[in-house]
């Protein structure tokens, strides 16, 4: 069983709001992601690292920040929150397994709403 | 650019029945696929890896092929199971360990 945790779970917002993400994994996964999915839609890429202090953006164009000081820690940062924000937010990590065996493990997520 | 598609969009089978979920990637050079299972208000469990030079992978009552010529994989699931209905999600791995999603099958077993 993979342990990765994400809080809150559930956080409704005003628009302007500053507001974090938590992400940890005891597992340590060198690797991190951090994904947006809308309600019946794929998962996209916005962050991701490959170990500490590397971070990097991903395919789909974000506001949000990431950092990643500690292996188990990688915060999502929105320093002004907007309504266009809302979405489901997940957390993902994985091992160093090569590129054609690597699997990666799941946090249950944080739902946004932003009014 | 490596786009994935799975149909149906939805399916809703009596429990009991064999059921087959579909994905196809439009890049065949890929590292691995992936098919991934996701519940309400859960993250994503991931079901099953299939390498690039496999053909196949099974675990229980789930079987997955990969036919990178065409750019296709199923999910092959038997004698479905109430506890079955999730959303099915496929990935395709590229070899900077970043996955491309389909927007996933949303399967519903009938008691």
């Amino acid at each position: 069983e993979a342990d990765i945790y994400q809080t809150p779970r559930y956080l409704v917002i005003g628009t302007g709001k500053k507001i974090t993400l938590e992400c940890s994994q005891t597992m340590g996964h060198d690797k991190m992601y951090w994904y947006q999915q809308d309600p019946g839609m794929e998962l996209h890429l916005i962050h991701y690292s490959y170990g500490v202090n590397s971070t990097e953006k991903g395919d789909l164009s974000s506001e949000s920040t990431v950092s990643r000081i500690r292996t188990e820690h990688f915060p999502l940062t929105l320093e002004s929150a907007r309504p266009s924000h809302t979405s489901q937010y997940l957390c993902a990590s994985s091992a160093g397994q090569g590129a054609t065996r690597e699997t990666q493990y799941f946090g249950p997520g944080t739902r946004l709403l932003v009014l | 650019k490596q786009e994935v598609t799975q149909i149906p969009a939805a399916l809703s089978v009596p429990e009991g029945e064999n059921l087959v979920l579909n994905c196809s990637f439009t890049d065949s050079a890929i590292y691995n696929l992936q098919w991934f299972r996701q519940d309400p208000g859960k993250g994503l469990t991931s079901l099953l890896l299939i390498q690039s030079s496999q053909r196949e992978q099974t675990s229980g009552r789930l079987n997955a092929s990969l036919d990178k010529s065409s750019g296709r994989s199923t999910l092959y699931i038997a004698a479905s199971q109430p506890g079955d209905s999730a959303t099915y999600l496929c990935a395709v791995a590229g070899s900077n360990y970043q996955l491309i999603w389909g927007a996933g099958t949303k399967l519903i077993i009938k008691p």
